[in-house]
């Protein structure tokens, strides 16, 4: 059974650069064909999708996100990394590892998400 | 950027039937599909591809598309469908992106 597990610092200084990173068991994100994603939440709010990336690296971002998001793929580990680059306190959010089996399918499996929160 | 409405909010007593909606110019186009979140859990998918139900999700909940709206019924409604539905589809426009609902709270009075 696909399981997806988040982890990171769950407190970044404005202006710096949030790291999460999601490492995945149950499958290999090198022989699967899934894509693997983040969204997030911030508090109180509505769901936000940042991007998804293939295992081979192919990339796709959230438009309003993509000038400070990078998605990376680390098959020897078999994780997923998020970065986040400029926060601000409007990236305070519950972040999900997700994945779906093509790049316009639901998203069948979440991980349990990670909180991270901007300080000033 | 494309925009999926939701009213924030619906109640309905239990053994009644719930209908969320979800609308937007998108949907004429492309499939949606629905998340139930209840409160510190991670969003579960209830329904994809517009009406297609995931293996665990009980025939209650249903799915349907009309031009420009889609929704989500549960039928005899129970105190553990109380939670957040959210809408999503899947944006494959200039610039491609998911695109989610403003999500719905269900209150079972």
């Amino acid at each position: 059974q696909l399981q997806l597990q988040e982890s990171g610092p769950g407190l970044v200084k404005s202006s710096e650069t949030l790291s999460l990173t999601c490492t995945v068991s149950g499958d290999s994100i090198r022989s699967s064909t899934y894509f693997w994603g983040w969204i997030r939440q911030s508090p109180g709010k509505g769901l936000e999708w940042i991007g998804s990336i293939y295992y081979s690296g192919s990339t796709y971002y959230n438009p309003s996100l993509k000038s400070r998001v990078t998605m990376s793929a680390d098959t020897s580990r078999n994780q997923i990394s998020l970065k986040v680059s400029s926060v601000t306190a409007a990236d305070t959010a519950v972040y999900y590892c997700t994945t779906h089996p093509t790049i316009s399918a639901p998203c069948f499996s979440w991980g349990q998400g990670a909180l991270v929160t901007v300080s000033s | 950027s494309n925009v999926l409405t939701q009213p924030p909010s619906v109640s309905v007593a239990p053994g009644e039937t719930a209908r969320i909606t979800c609308g937007g110019k998108i949907i004429t186009t492309k499939n949606v599909h629905w998340y139930q979140q209840k409160p510190g859990q991670a969003p579960v998918l209830v329904m994809f591809y517009d009406s297609d139900r995931p293996s665990g999700i009980p025939e209650r909940f249903s799915g349907s598309t009309s031009g420009n709206t889609a929704t989500l019924t549960i039928s005899r409604v129970e105190a553990g469908d109380e939670a957040d539905y959210y809408c999503q589809v899947w944006d494959s426009s200039w610039e491609p992106s998911y695109v989610f609902g403003t999500g719905t709270k269900v209150t079972v009075l």
